[in-house]
């Protein structure tokens, strides 16, 4: 079936970098944007951007600008996003989620299952 | 920047009929999108383009708009139902997405 499988929790410190991994199983990867979405504890829903995996084009939300970077690996069906400079704020759960093909407004029909990044020192 | 605006909260008894709001100045050009979320787990979309009800989603779910104005309904609300619920949209050129802020739906 359509799956995105992402990587598991991580801890880093503030000041370092943290990469997630989301694996597309199930349809043609390079077919469907990827985006990426996070949720601090207790928040709501934050879009930080896109990829459209057969490209390789991005577009950040305007705050994340500088500090996120959003790459894939086709040959393995897998999107990454690269978040640097952490600080305590960035503790969330980070889910990546395909892109509905030709929507007029995007918006996502799969979601990975999500990883908790915890920024501690 | 773009706004979508939700009740924190709305409560009903079971049975009932729920009546979640999200208003936003990209309505109507842009559409909207709702996401049903429960604890410890992803979202699950639950309307598209408005009104259309992904294969799988009761029929008690429905979406409308009107202006400025968009409204997730879920009708004979069952236990169930309860979760949080976004809506989804985008800037006037599509390539900003934003997210309301979420409402709690609590079946009393």
């Amino acid at each position: 079936q359509v799956q995105l499988v992402q990587s598991g929790a991580e801890v880093r410190k503030p000041g370092a970098s943290m990469k997630v991994s989301c694996e597309a199983s199930g349809y043609t990867f390079t077919s469907f944007d990827i985006n990426w979405v996070r949720q601090a504890p207790g928040q709501g829903l934050e879009w930080m951007g896109w990829m459209n995996p057969n490209s390789g084009n991005t577009g950040y939300a305007q705050k994340f600008q500088g500090r996120v970077t959003m790459t894939r690996k086709t040959s393995i069906s897998t999107a990454y996003m690269e978040l640097s400079s952490l600080t305590y704020d960035d503790t969330a759960v980070y889910y990546c989620a395909r892109g509905i093909v030709g929507a007029s407004t995007p918006a996502f029909d799969i979601w990975g299952q999500g990883t908790m990044i915890t920024i501690s020192s | 920047s773009y706004e979508l605006t939700q009740p924190p909260s709305v409560s009903v008894s079971p049975g009932q009929t729920a009546r979640i709001t999200c208003s936003g100045d990209v309505f109507p050009k842009q559409y909207a999108y709702w996401y049903q979320q429960k604890p410890g787990q992803a979202p699950v979309m639950v309307i598209y383009r408005d009104s259309g009800r992904p294969s799988g989603i009761p029929e008690r779910l429905s979406g409308s708009s009107s202006g400025t104005k968009v409204t997730l309904t879920i009708s004979g609300v069952q236990a169930e139902d309860e979760a949080d619920y976004y809506c989804q949209s985008a800037d006037s050129s599509g390539s900003y997405v934003v997210f309301g802020g979420g409402t709690k739906l609590t079946v009393l």
